[in-house]
């Protein structure tokens, strides 16, 4: 079946520019997570959704950064007035539940540049 | 807050050799661990987990046993091959609380297997 698919697998933006990423989770799976590989920082956990609520936002580095949930589906994160230390690639994963038990399958990922 | 350590990396090893990752965690409560690798150009993909302590996680020749008493989960494989060359990271997922499903990960550990 379908995996989880994200959107755009590349993005080059100016300093200060806004984006948004967009996260397709697998189908039937309720509970979605945002992370963020960087060289300096490793992987690193920012949000989660079960269904369109966020129980969890500790993670967002700044109120530049935020996501959104419809549908219980789609999830866009969007960072405002974008930052060089902001480019990563940034990866959105997929359980059939939350919780500690389930296993998280990951999208291949968007490639951030912030020049 | 939880955190994952993995040995220091890189590691590099001929076909056929014996392969060792050590990993050591700290928690609340009883997280759920994992093993996921990451293969070139390619994205997250899990490898093995283990849910409680004392389980052994198993997949294409690799193990990892949940080890309370030494809060470990060290990756072994007792031959490896060119195709096994790729980056591996531990990682952990609350039971509970303020780390509930989220997964932290270690700083992740690049395998290369020479023929």
């Amino acid at each position: 079946g379908a995996g989880v698919s994200q959107s755009p697998s590349n993005k080059v933006t100016e300093k200060g520019k806004d984006v948004e990423l967009r996260c397709d989770p697998i189908s039937g799976h309720t509970a979605l997570y945002w992370y963020r590989q960087s060289l300096g920082q490793g992987l690193e956990f920012l949000i989660y959704f079960q269904g369109n609520s966020a129980p969890d936002k500790s993670g967002l580095p700044s109120d530049r950064f935020s996501a959104e949930r419809t549908g219980g589906s789609v999830s866009t994160l969007t960072i405002q007035r974008t930052q060089q230390e902001d480019s990563a690639v940034y990866l959105c994963a997929s359980s059939f539940n939350a919780g500690g038990l389930e296993t998280q399958y990951f999208g291949p990922g968007t490639r951030l540049l912030v020049l | 807050g939880d955190s994952v350590t993995q040995m220091e990396g890189p590691v590099t090893l001929s076909e056929e050799a014996f392969l060792t990752i050590n990993c050591t965690y700290t928690a609340t409560g009883y997280p759920s661990l994992f093993w996921y690798v990451q293969y070139p150009g390619e994205g997250l993909q899990l490898l093995l987990k283990a849910t409680k302590a004392d389980d052994k996680g198993s997949n294409k020749g690799f193990e990892a046993t949940y080890r309370k008493e030494t809060t470990s989960f060290h990756l072994e494989k007792g031959s490896v091959q060119v195709s096994d060359s790729a980056v591996y990271f531990c990682a952990s997922a609350g039971a509970g609380g303020t780390s509930y499903g989220k997964l932290t990960f270690g700083q992740g550990t690049i395998l290369t297997v020479h023929p």
